[in-house]
């Protein structure tokens, strides 16, 4: 069982490029999450969705799309990247009930120059 | 504002000792609590949660203690393990927020032989 896995693990961008993050889960769990992390800080929510087809924008959605074609996927967009875009990012997926536990991937560390 | 707080960025420990790491929140109507590890370069992964309606849960050598009426919430690692050394994440939900958790900043554990 995978559980969550996103890709890539490692991306390197020039600013002003763009990439999708890809997140993928096989646990058929309705919720998914993208946060960010930043030195010394928790993480943020960035978007998230509630169901196939359903996104919702979190903490800190500036700059950033998302789309939920699939159940089990869960894509985080940057179309313009910018230096403060620099961080690393977990996908995550629950069950909707409160208090549910969140199965996080192992991350994805972007550098944006 | 920071409605869950982790003032402690870090705890050094000696093996066998006790850890105990503490969180507060703000939102008075969090209800469910949990709390997060999270090795280098890995996802964090979940350890353990409360209800609001307790005060206390045990699992093995974890146990969490919750204060309502103080909104404070500690984890105590008995006895703590060099395995254990990771950082540690508080995180608070409600049940009217689609399965969204807020989480602190975190507190890195090291639990020296």
């Amino acid at each position: 069982n995978a559980g969550v896995t996103q890709t890539p693990k490692f991306r390197v961008l020039k600013t002003g490029q763009s990439m999708t993050l890809l997140c993928a889960q096989d646990m058929n769990h309705e919720y998914m999450y993208w946060y960010r992390q930043d030195p010394g800080m928790g993480l943020r929510l960035i978007h998230y969705s509630v169901g196939e087809g359903t996104t919702a924008k979190g903490e800190v959605p500036d700059g950033y799309n998302v789309s939920r074609l699939k159940k089990q996927n869960f894509l985080l967009g940057l179309e313009s990247a910018a230096p403060s875009q620099t961080s690393v990012y977990f996908c995550a997926s629950s069950l909707p009930d409160v208090g549910d536990i969140q199965y996080f991937g192992a991350g994805t560390r972007l550098s944006v120059l | 504002d920071q409605q869950v707080k982790q003032n402690s960025p870090s705890l050094s420990v000696q093996e066998g000792r006790i850890s105990i790491l503490n969180c507060d929140y703000t939102n008075s109507m969090f209800d469910y609590f949990l709390w997060y590890k999270k090795y280098p370069a890995e996802g964090p992964t979940f350890l353990i949660s409360i209800s609001s309606i307790k005060d206390k849960n045990e699992d093995g050598r974890f146990t969490v203690f919750l204060n309502k009426s103080a909104k404070h919430l500690s984890l105590h690692i008995v006895p703590s393990q060099p395995g254990d050394s990771a950082v540690y994440f508080c995180a608070a939900s409600t049940n009217t927020n689609a399965g969204k958790s807020t989480f602190g900043d975190g507190t890195t554990l090291t639990v020296k032989p």
